[in-house]
């Protein structure tokens, strides 16, 4: 069964401070895909982004980052120079593979980020 | 606006009675998603179709839950003689099927209360 943990409950930074939202999972598939969606307070999912798992290159994109580490089962997701319209609560999510086709995310419990300014 | 749908937005019901959802997903999007969010948790999967063919039900979802896809197009959830732990959020999402795998895009959600 596939599993997500998210072990950071809630996190608080200042303004501009880097934050680092861990994500750890399970799965015994050999190819899945890895996702981080926002939650704002106004409820709506947002995809924020993608990772497969024959993909192990880290990229950048404005002020999201993050580290995929197939080693460790870690899917770790940063935000730097963090601004208010960040707070939100954040969910990692897991996704089989079947026939290349995915379906169901699985999702870890979200970890609730506060930028304070 | 071309998001996902939803359909109503909030929901308040007495025990017992049945409720119905609907979800108007992403227009050219042939996948489409249930998944149930309860208070400090992440989205549980519900069920989800390809096209018009329901292909996986979670056991989440009880005797009590049906969905439907009759054209492929929006999806119906309904919750026969609801319960007060029926009470969450329900959200529905739609995807392209395929590879590369495609994300998921979620509607803004039915919050259903059961009193």
């Amino acid at each position: 069964a596939q599993k997500v943990t998210q072990a950071q409950t809630e996190i608080s930074v200042v303004e501009k401070e880097d934050v680092t939202l861990d994500c750890v999972y399970e799965t015994r598939d050999t190819t899945y895909y890895l996702f981080w969606y926002k939650q704002p307070p106004s409820g709506e999912l947002v995809f924020l982004i993608r990772r497969n798992s024959f993909d192990e290159q880290n990229e950048i994109s404005g002020r999201y980052s993050w580290n995929f580490q197939k080693s460790t089962s870690s899917f770790n997701f940063t935000i730097t120079a963090s601004q208010v319209v960040d707070s939100a609560v954040y969910f990692c999510a897991l996704s089989e593979a079947v026939g290349g086709s995915n379906y169901k995310l699985t999702f870890g419990k979200g970890t609730l980020l506060t930028v304070n300014p | 606006d071309t998001g996902v749908s939803q359909d109503p937005r909030h929901k308040i019901t007495k025990r017992g009675q049945n409720v119905t959802f609907r979800c108007d997903p992403i227009s050219e999007h042939n996948r489409l998603y249930w998944y149930r969010q309860t208070l400090g948790q992440g989205p549980e999967f519900l069920t989800y179709f390809q096209n018009e063919a329901q292909l996986e039900k979670s056991r989440l979802l009880s005797d009590r839950f049906s969905a439907e896809r009759p054209k492929g197009s929006f999806s119906t959830l309904e919750i026969q003689r609801t319960e007060q732990g029926d009470s969450a959020m329900y959200l529905c999402a739609s995807s392209l099927a395929g590879a590369p795998i495609y994300e998921q895009y979620f509607g803004p959600g039915t919050r259903l209360t059961v009193t």
